[in-house]
C-alpha cells in the first residue's frame, strides 16, 4: 500500500505527558498538511511543510503543539502536557506540489484521560 | 480565510434515488478550490470531486456532479443513482494556495451524514 500512512493509529495517555504521532506521506508529495478532527465537526487545518520548510504554523492550537519534517519525508507531530482538550483525531495529508488533491491517512486517535 | 457552512447534518435517500447535499461557503481569495470528501465509517477521507473556482463549468465525475454558483457562494453535491456503499459523512471544503499553486490548509464544513436506505 503506497497511501498515507500514520502511526500509532491509537494512543491513550494521561494528562501532562507527552505524545508523539508520525506521518509518513505518499513517497512523491513535497507537501504535508496536519489536521485536527474532533468528534462531530470537520477537520481543522493546523499546519502543513513543503518538503522540510514547515510554511504555516500560525495555525497550531498552542505552543504546546509542534511539528517537525526534517528531511522533507516523514513528519511528526507533537503536543507537550497534554490536556483532556486535546483529544481529538490528528489527521495527515499530503499532495504533490503541481496538483490540488491532498490524500490523507487513518488518522491517529488521542484520547487524553 | 475560509469558512464552510453545511446546513444538512443528515440526508437520508432510496437506493438508486438521487439526493443533493448543500454547501456554502465564503472566502477572501480571487483564486480558491472547493472539494467535496468522503469519510465512510472508521476509514480515511476519499476526494469525491473537486473546482477550481475560476472554471464556470460545473465538474461531474461518474454518479457525482457539482452545481457552482459562484457569486452566490454555494457548492452543493448531487448523487446519482444512489448506492450502499456511498453511506459516509461527506465534508464540504475550501482551500487557497499559501504558497504556488494548489490548495493548502482547507477549512472544512462539519459535514452531512449521508444514510442510504435499502
Amino acid at each position: 500500500d503506497t497511501g498515507v500512512s500514520q502511526n500509532p493509529r491509537h494512543k491513550i495517555t494521561k494528562r501532562g505527558q507527552n505524545v508523539t504521532f508520525r506521518c509518513d506521506p505518499i513517497s512523491e508529495h513535497n507537501r504535508l498538511y496536519w489536521y485536527r478532527q474532533t468528534l462531530g465537526q470537520g477537520p481543522e487545518f493546523l499546519t502543513y511543510f513543503q518538503n522540510e520548510a514547515q510554511l504555516e504554523k500560525s495555525r497550531l492550537l498552542s505552543d504546546r503543539f509542534s511539528a517537525e519534517r526534517p528531511k522533507g519525508s516523514f513528519s511528526t507531530l507533537e503536543i507537550q502536557r497534554t490536556e483532556q482538550g486535546d483529544s481529538a483525531m490528528y489527521l495527515c495529508a499530503s499532495r504533490e506540489g503541481l496538483t490540488d488533491e491532498q490524500f490523507f491517512g487513518p488518522g491517529t486517535r488521542l484520547t487524553v484521560l | 480565510a475560509q469558512t464552510v457552512t453545511q446546513s444538512q447534518p443528515e440526508m437520508s435517500v432510496q437506493e438508486a434515488e438521487t439526493v443533493t447535499l448543500s454547501c456554502t461557503y465564503d472566502t477572501s481569495e480571487s483564486d480558491y478550490y472547493l472539494f467535496w470528501y468522503k469519510q465512510p465509517p472508521s476509514r480515511q477521507m476519499i476526494l469525491v470531486i473537486r473546482q477550481e473556482a475560476y472554471k464556470q463549468q460545473n465538474a461531474t465525475e461518474n454518479r457525482f456532479s457539482v452545481n457552482f454558483q459562484k457569486a452566490a457562494k454555494s457548492f452543493s453535491l448531487k448523487i446519482s443513482d444512489s448506492q450502499l456503499g456511498d453511506a459516509a459523512m461527506y465534508f464540504c471544503a475550501c482551500g487557497a494556495s499559501l504558497s504556488g499553486g494548489g490548495a493548502d490548509g482547507l477549512t472544512f464544513g462539519k459535514g452531512t451524514h449521508l444514510i442510504i436506505q435499502p
